[in-house]
């Protein structure tokens, strides 16, 4: 069973453009949602990450936006760069236990020049 | 402040065999965790170790087995290895489990081929 899944896969922008990666979840007990970016032959790094009792956090040019009830959150790279090209993963975790990360699939972004 | 360190960095082996997978913390984190991140998938929770006991377990068979040691360095032991393990083994480390600091710090992973 799949507890977050992750769109799109793949996304390719723009210089410039926005780029917006879609999560959702199931289990309604997670209550810390982090982004991780990961670069070919790195581990992930934590880039951004919001708890439900707020419904956007921005972080220079990336932002969370959160829907508790529809159980969706979403990651928002304004002024896309090349530099921004890697993978992105949404995750959740239930805070207090063993805090484990559940991962989504992953989106791979390209950013063109 | 030292990150979290991984090694080896690439491991091929054969079905059957053995494995042993290090991590060291970052400095001033005691709990660790493991992750096994399949090509082209997200990370998947192994288990993790807080004052060298297992703290917590994904849905990984027996022969994934693990150990935290008094300096809060881990291994990562894979027996009886199977074709589907070959993946890319993360380690994270964090502050310990409940004190409010989420953040988990991955290492560049080992990268494990089995034949």
């Amino acid at each position: 069973q799949q507890q977050v899944k992750q769109s799109p896969q793949s996304l390719i922008v723009q210089k410039g453009g926005i780029s917006i990666i879609n999560c959702a979840y199931e289990n309604t007990a997670f209550d810390y949602f982090p982004w991780y970016q990961q670069f070919p032959g790195k581990g992930p790094a934590l880039l951004i990450a919001i708890r439900p009792d707020v419904s956007e956090k921005k972080e220079g040019r990336f932002t969370i936006s959160f829907n508790k009830s529809a159980k969706q959150f979403s990651l928002h790279i304004m002024d896309s760069q090349p530099g921004d090209s890697a993978t992105y993963f949404c995750a959740a975790t239930i805070q207090g236990g063993s805090e484990k990360l559940v991962f989504g699939k992953g989106t791979k972004l390209t950013v063109n020049p | 402040e030292t990150g979290v360190t991984q090694s080896p960095t690439h491991l091929i082996k054969t079905r059957g065999q053995q494995v042993t997978l290090r991590c060291s913390s970052q400095s001033g984190h005691n709990t660790v965790s493991w992750y096994q991140q399949a090509l082209g998938q997200g990370p998947q929770f192994i288990f993790q170790y807080y004052r060298e006991e297992e703290n917590g377990r994904g849905n990984f068979p027996p022969r994934f087995s693990g150990l935290q040691f008094p300096n809060y360095s881990s291994e990562l032991n894979v027996n009886a290895l199977e074709l589907d393990d070959s993946a890319l083994y993360l380690c994270a480390s964090s502050a310990p489990p409940g004190t409010g600091s989420n953040e988990q710090f991955f290492g560049p992973g080992t990268r494990l081929t089995v034949l």
